[in-house]
């Protein structure tokens, strides 16, 4: 079955410390993978998205994530993480073609510390 | 940017309650989405749409109707609601495959 997998359900980081979130995806063929943010209260926003090519791809306010296809995985990344950071963050994986139908993960809940 | 509204954003109703969720996105987008979102378990696709009149079934449609009565509008309907559908909605709309959520509706089933 086509599915991603989040195996943190949640992450506490200081502020100005590094931060990678894991995701593990299961797709026959190639995947076109994303990663959107949830802020408190809000609905979810797109971070960045994979399409075939560079395995690494930029997003905003500084997230990165990288692909693997020999690690099914598409792991997010930031340097330095701030406060406005605090958000639930989803991977999800494009399984229905043209449709633009996502399936996601169960999400991770990114918790800031000063 | 890629408006989509939620009505109501919250509701509360009883067990065997007649629910109808709204969405309107105003972007002329051809689909619209219904997902669910709950602790442990992420996102699920209870419906989709690719245009008026249009309904596709997403991974968890028991319990649900949806209907696309324009290329803007987008309802959820719980003819009969029950306690496990207490979730929090959201209603999307797509462009290029980038998803763009509304802000959500809270529903609670007594």
């Amino acid at each position: 079955a086509q599915s991603v997998t989040q195996p943190d359900a949640r992450v506490t980081v200081s502020e100005g410390a590094s931060l990678q979130l894991r995701c593990k995806y299961s797709y026959f063929g190639t995947p076109y993978l994303f990663w959107y943010v949830q802020y408190p209260r809000q609905g979810l926003q797109l971070l960045l998205k994979y399409y075939p090519g560079d395995p690494v791809v930029q997003g905003v306010n500084g997230f990165e994530a990288e692909f693997s296809k020999s690690n099914s995985s598409f792991h997010l990344r930031k340097a330095s993480v701030h406060w406005s950071d605090w958000a639930v963050y989803f991977c999800a994986v494009n399984t229905g073609g043209l449709s633009g139908k996502l399936t996601f993960g169960e999400g991770t809940q990114v918790t800031v510390i000063s | 940017e890629a408006a989509v509204t939620q009505s109501p954003r919250n509701k509360v109703t009883v067990t065997g309650g007649n629910v109808t969720l709204s969405c309107r996105q105003t972007n002329s987008h051809n689909y619209m989405y219904w997902y669910r979102q709950d602790t442990g378990h992420g996102l699920r696709l209870i419906h989709y749409s690719y245009g008026a009149g249009n309904l596709q079934i997403g991974d968890v449609p028991d319990g649900y109707k949806a209907t696309r009565t324009t290329q803007e509008d987008f309802f959820l309907l719980l003819e009969l609601a029950s306690p496990s559908q207490t979730s929090l909605y959201f209603c999307a709309s797509s462009s290029a495959e980038t998803l763009y959520f509304g802000s959500g509706t809270r529903l609670t089933v007594l």
